[in-house]
């Protein structure tokens, strides 16, 4: 069965120090993962995908096959990184459902 | 370009009432899909359609249910409500094919 675990419901670094969210994920077949953030009284929006490779805001994610993770870090948190951070996979039947972790509040303390 | 469109954005309904959601996506986004959340679990798939036909459906019970129109508006409905119904519902487009997820952003239903 598809799964996403966020372990940390709650996390919280100072500014300039470094930050990771962890997500695990089991999946049987080729997954596509995917990070989505909500900031304070904002929608929920799309940081980041595995597929592009991409460095969003200074985040990157790498997909880690081996350890099922797709941990999300950040080298100098700044305050305005202060979110709710949701790690999904993409998949399901139609490979259109996505799995959502229960998500990881980040506080980014000045 | 507009972005994914939910009204109303908030909603009081008594026990046992049934409300009807809307959900206008982006333009040329043929897939609509429908999370709940809540504090407790998070965000939960409640079903998704493209073009027209349910493609995809969550563990809800059948008091949860939706449909999605030729311009690919959507809409979902929830029957007999229950206080446990009190959530965010959240409508989310894409092209359908790879990529993420556009938010819209939700409807907050308080029932009481």
């Amino acid at each position: 069965a598809q799964r996403v675990t966020q372990p940390e419901k709650l996390l919280s670094v100072f500014k300039g120090a470094p930050v990771e969210l962890k997500c695990n994920y089991s999946y049987s077949g080729s997954p596509e993962l995917f990070w989505y953030v909500q900031y304070s009284r904002q929608r929920l929006q799309l940081l980041l995908r595995h597929i592009s490779r991409e460095s969003i805001k200074g985040f990157t994610a790498d997909l880690n096959k081996g350890e099922t993770s797709f941990h999300l870090k950040k080298p100098f948190a700044q305050e305005e990184d202060s979110a709710m951070y949701y790690c999904a996979l993409r998949g399901g039947s139609t490979g259109n459902q996505f799995y959502f972790g229960t998500g990881t509040s980040l506080t980014v303390i000045p | 370009k507009a972005g994914v469109t939910q009204t109303p954005r908030y909603l009081i309904k008594t026990r046992g009432q049934q409300v009807t959601l809307s959900c206008s996506p982006i333009s040329g986004h043929r897939s609509v899909s429908w999370y709940q959340q809540t504090p407790g679990q998070g965000l939960q798939f409640l079903f998704e359609y493209f073009s027209e036909t349910q493609r995809n459906k969550g563990n809800f019970p059948g008091r949860f249910s939706g449909r999605q129109f030729s311009n690919s508006r959507s809409e979902m409905n929830v029957s007999t409500l229950e206080l446990g119904d009190s959530a965010l519902y959240l409508c989310a487009s894409s092209l359908g094919g790879s990529g993420g997820y556009t938010f819209g952003s939700g409807t907050r239903l308080t029932v009481v």
